[in-house]
């Protein structure tokens, strides 16, 4: 079983400061992780992926993560925060599993407050 | 399509009547999943299709939900005799799939369901 433990549903930012949105999984395989964007009356949009390849992953709007197995972390961060990022973000876990597809088990989502 | 559509966007319904939420997915695209986003909360998974294989209906709440794929397409998902509480946006994601290296889901934009 896989699940994902988004650590403050509520974070708040000045603009121009680091953002800093935590994620830990729990996964029986190597997972792979994702990081989703959510704007007011929109679907989510896929920020970045982890699928094994390089641990640092970069992703749209200067956003990136790191993937960190001895923590079981995958930490979303952004060097200088920006109005626009305001929104909600959901990490979300898959394994690899061929048998089991690639469904994806989300966390309850961070709310991102950026303040001028 | 360019993109996941979701009609209605939005629907009012009273207690106890039917509704049918339909998505059509991306073109090609052999995954196709159902989640639920209630108010504060993250993302439930409630059904998923993949290619002709017999849909994963785990995370369905109650036999009132059901969902079909005509020909590997179009999705729907009925609500029968709605309730109060299944008020919420129910978001429809499609991905390539496992074999085409397919992890990572494109959503649609969500259709808000109001029971009165």
């Amino acid at each position: 079983a896989q699940s994902v433990t988004q650590l403050g549903s509520h974070v708040s930012v000045s603009e121009g400061a680091l953002v800093l949105l935590r994620c830990n999984y729990s996964s029986s395989v190597p997972p792979y992780l994702f990081w989703y964007v959510q704007y007011p009356n929109q679907g989510l949009q896929l920020l970045l992926k982890y699928t094994s390849a390089a641990t640092l992953v970069k992703g749209i709007n200067g956003f990136e993560a790191e993937f960190k197995k001895s923590e079981t972390s995958f930490h979303l961060t952004k060097p200088s925060a920006h109005m626009s990022d305001a929104a909600e973000y959901f990490c979300a876990v898959s394994d690899r599993g061929e048998t089991s597809g690639s469904r994806l088990t989300f966390g309850e989502g961070t709310q991102l407050t950026v303040n001028p | 399509g360019a993109g996941v559509s979701q009609s209605p966007s939005n629907k009012v319904t009273e207690k106890g009547k039917d509704v049918e939420l339909r998505c059509d997915p991306i073109s090609g695209h052999t995954a196709l999943y159902w989640y639920r986003q209630s108010l504060g909360q993250g993302l439930e998974f409630l059904i998923y299709f993949q290619g002709n294989s017999a849909p994963d209906k785990s995370g369905l709440p109650s036999d009132r939900f059901s969902a079909e794929r005509t020909g590997g397409s179009v999705s729907t998902l009925t609500i029968q005799r709605t309730q109060q509480e299944d008020s919420a946006v129910y978001l429809c994601a499609s991905s390539p799939g496992l074999r085409q290296g397919g992890y990572g889901y494109t959503f649609g934009s969500g259709t808000r369901l109001t029971v009165v």
